[in-house]
């Protein structure tokens, strides 16, 4: 596609659920990125995919989180038992990997609200 | 470790006016240093980054950057701003020797730009 595709746009959850957030990235784009971005937090590193190495797990907060990528493409977020602090925009971004330099584009992000 | 500093959270100037937007950073090597700009209900949108060479950089929309090593810090500059630079603006760091690929963003500075 011509850009990072993130669904859904938002989400409003009860405490207690789980919740999917998807995202497209840019094809050819080999590496997968998601971060949190909380009001007046900043933007929050959760996890890294590139290729078929290993991903950078470090970020996640708990081991309610955990993150997929299917075929090297499409990844999937997920947030088991969602807590009130989960409440967030979550952000999937991609980039290319050869002659790397960091460049990263973003998705708008999935609104998760969690009552 | 890596981590950046935006030590405003806020910085207002008048239209036609240069504007400054603070960032240091902190990396056990050399860094690759970034600048985003997040628009309201936008992703973020890469503005430019120091690579290496010219420590003067040149970005998207009449920004640029200065990299100074020695006060480690990569500065936003703007020589006139404009009304539709009101946004939020994001610095980011990677350490080049560790190999992690992800970024390590800013808290975020707003600017607001007054006509």
């Amino acid at each position: 596609g011509a850009g990072v595709s993130q669904s859904p746009s938002n989400k409003v959850t009860e405490k207690g659920k789980d919740v999917e957030l998807r995202c497209d990235p840019i094809s050819g784009h080999t590496a997968l990125y998601w971060y949190r971005q909380s009001l007046g937090q900043g933007l929050e590193f959760l996890i890294y995919f590139q290729g078929n190495s290993a991903p950078d797990k470090s970020g996640l907060p708990s081991d309610r989180f955990s993150a997929e990528r299917t075929g090297g493409s499409v990844s999937t977020l997920t947030i088991q038992r969602t807590q009130q602090e989960d409440s967030a925009v979550y952000l999937c971004a991609s980039s290319l990997i050869e002659g790397n330099t960091g460049e990263l584009f973003f998705g708008e992000g999935s609104r998760l609200t969690v009552l | 470790a890596q981590s950046v500093a935006q030590p405003e959270d806020q910085v207002n100037v008048a239209e036609g006016n240069p504007l400054t937007v603070k960032c240091t950073y902190s990396v056990s090597g050399n860094p690759y240093l970034f600048w985003y700009v997040q628009y309201p209900n936008r992703g973020l949108q890469f503005l430019l980054k120091y690579i290496t060479g010219d420590n003067l950089v040149k970005g998207s929309y009449g920004f640029e950057a200065e990299f100074n090593k020695s006060q480690t810090s990569f500065h936003l500059k703007k020589p006139s701003a404009l009304v539709s630079d009101s946004a939020l603006y994001f610095c980011a760091v990677r350490d080049r020797g560790t190999g992690r690929r992800a970024l390590t963003f800013g808290s975020g500075t707003r600017l607001q730009v007054q006509p």
